[in-house]
This record gives structure tokens, sequence and C-alpha cells, in this order.
């Protein structure tokens, strides 16, 4: 599986837009960019996915490369309740539909201070 | 609320017995994956279910197995249970591709 590699860590200041990068070098073209976050004592939630364009909705945009080998995941206003770990995901859609578990790496925790 | 439900949401149990997981899954989600979450590991992909079969193993041990009843919710059953079997257990479903629904996971403490 491609790798991703993201930041162990990153603060913020409320309401100022958080950028959260993630490298995937060996990304294949199949792969799909997923962004997960988990607050504290939490299970993880979805946040956004992307293939080539930039995505949005109403939690993040997603900002992807041109040559696809890192993408951006942009929280416009920070708030206290987006302090999380945040995981950048690799998932294959033409693997076959029943065996497409994600796989988390270390993610980075995202600090907001008031 | 992600609509997949755990139960127990704590679980405190001695070395070397033996306990059972479960999950009830979004309404209509096929898919079903267990992970673990301890300190020093992260999240780990455990096993997955789709549509009453197994579907992908991850770093699941012996001493653990699952399956997926006929009404799609899903159990995971812990053996001979060690102080390092300590962790959170969460459960996820999904229909489709886009998004993993996640439960708010079961807290096991082995003494």
């Amino acid at each position: 599986d491609a790798k991703t590699t993201q930041p162990n860590s990153m603060e913020s200041n409320e309401e100022e837009p958080v950028h959260l990068p993630c490298n995937h070098s060996t990304i294949s073209g199949t792969d799909y960019i997923h962004w997960y976050r988990q607050l504290p004592s939490q299970g993880p939630e979805y946040v956004i996915h992307g293939l080539t364009s930039n995505v949005n909705n109403r939690m993040a945009s997603l900002a992807i490369a041109e040559d696809r080998k890192s993408s951006t995941l942009i929280l416009h206003r920070a708030t206290l309740r987006d302090a999380a770990v945040y995981y950048c995901i690799l998932r294959d859609f033409l693997q076959d539909t029943g065996r497409r578990a994600l796989t988390f790496g270390s993610g980075t925790r995202l600090q907001v201070q008031p | 609320d992600s609509g997949v439900t755990q139960t127990p949401k704590h679980l405190i149990t001695a070395t070397g017995q033996r306990v059972t997981l479960r999950c009830s899954p979004r309404s209509g989600d096929l898919s079903v994956y267990w992970y673990q979450q301890s300190l020093d590991q992260g999240l780990q992909f455990l096993i997955q279910y789709y549509n009453g079969e197994e579907r992908a193993k991850g770093n699941i041990l012996e001493r653990f197995s699952a399956q997926q009843f006929p009404d799609l919710h899903s159990e995971l059953n812990l053996s001979s249970l060690e102080l390092g079997d300590s962790a959170l257990y969460f459960c996820a479903s999904s229909v489709a591709e886009d998004e993993a629904f996640f439960g708010q996971g079961t807290r096991l403490t082995v003494v």
C-alpha cells in the first residue's frame, strides 16, 4: 500500500485557517485521498476525500497537488472543537469493494489555542 | 451520532478470560471493520466482514476471532486475555467507498 507522511503535530489559533499537509509520493493512479479525524475519546470520523480535483464540503477543503504526490487539508476557521488527530489515508478504488479497510498512520495532532 | 453502536462501552476483566464485543452497523451497511487502538500502536486494522463473509484480515491475533451475523451485526471475541490486550476497540461500517462510520468504541481493561 502507498504510504503517507504527515507532521506529528501542529498548532493553530482559534478562528484562523489551518493547513494540514500530507505527502504521498508513491500514490497510484487509482488511490483516493481520504482524511479522517479523531477527537479525544471518540472514534474516527470522516472529513473529506478526493481523487484529482480540489474538493470542498461543510467541514473542510482538500487541495490536491497537480502531480498528486501531496495534498493539504484546509480548515477555514479553526475552532476549539477542531482539536483532534487528523489522518491522511490512501484508498484504492479499484480494490474489491469488500476489501477496502482503512490503514491509519500516526496522523497529525492539531492543537487549537483560544 | 455515526449510527454505529458498540456495546459495552467499558469492560474490565481478568487475564485469561474471554470477552465478546458487539457492533451494530448503520442500517444497510454491508461492511463491518474492527480496529484496535492502544497507546503505543495507534489504530490497527484487525478484520473485515462483508455481508457475512470474512473479507480481509489485518493484525489480528489467533486468540481473537470475529463473525458477522445474517442481520449484519458483528461480534469480536477475545480469548485468553493478556494485559497487553487492554485497548480501545472500534467498529466501523460502510456501504460504499465514500466514507466509513465509526462507533464510539469499547474500552477494554485487562487486569
